[in-house]
């Protein structure tokens, strides 16, 4: 199966500690998305890139987040300094990137963060 | 900036009854319109999309939704429910003409299926 996929799967840190976790998208796609979702709550978006060059990123996210994707192929999410408020489930989605936003949307199964 | 709001967090429906899931949007252009579903312990998956053309869309596993430009609004239905369509749906929205806009998605509507 060549579909999106996150590592870890779940991930239990301590307040304070650093925390990286990576998406693999769908090899020819050249969009690649970051959202976080709460329980009860939708996908609420992180950032984005188009290849290796990173679109957007949003205002709500603080300086302790970052990404990049080097190659324009998988990507990487690191919190620093995590805090209890940071626990959520982390999701990568991927598509073609073709230059419309109509494109469908490919979805990992997501990182479980548990900041204790 | 584009947005959509989703009308009730949880709805319930009786196994064979209408299924209705509202979705009204903000947005200064038309917009391209999505709903996904998430399914317990699974990934979201595109259900349909609205683009361009026919305001009726047809999804997967027997869902529509309609574009209605002067209400604003993308809602989803499907005649008949199934048990397997207890799930979580979410409407989502992204610009129209703008190649480097993101997609933004509502908060979800979780739809319960009574036997």
């Amino acid at each position: 199966d060549t579909g999106v996929s996150q590592d870890p799967r779940h991930k239990i840190t301590k307040r304070g500690q650093n925390v990286t976790f990576r998406c693999d998208p769908i090899s020819e796609h050249n969009r690649l998305y970051w959202y976080r979702q709460t329980l009860g709550q939708g996908p609420e978006f992180l950032t984005y890139f188009q290849n290796e060059a990173q679109l957007e990123k949003s205002r709500l996210l603080s300086d302790r987040f970052s990404a990049e994707r080097p190659k324009g192929s998988f990507s990487t999410l690191e919190i620093q300094r995590t805090e209890q408020g940071d626990s959520a489930m982390y999701l990568c989605a991927s598509s073609l990137g073709l230059g419309t936003t109509n494109e469908k949307l490919f979805f990992g199964s997501g990182t479980q963060l548990s900041v204790l | 900036a584009q947005s959509v709001t989703q009308l009730g967090s949880h709805v319930s429906v009786s196994e064979g009854a209408l299924v209705l899931l509202r979705c009204n949007y903000s947005s200064s252009v038309p917009p391209y319109l999505f709903w996904y579903v998430q399914y317990p312990n699974q990934g979201l998956q595109l259900l349909l999309k609205y683009t361009t053309g026919a305001t009726l869309v047809k999804g997967i596993n027997g869902f529509e939704a309609e574009f209605k430009k002067s209400e604003t609004s993308f809602h989803l239905t499907k005649p008949s429910a199934h048990m397997s369509d207890a799930a979580e749906y979410f409407c989502a929205v992204s610009l129209r003409g703008n190649r480097d806009d993101k997609i933004i998605f509502g908060k979800g509507t979780r739809l319960h299926i009574l036997p």
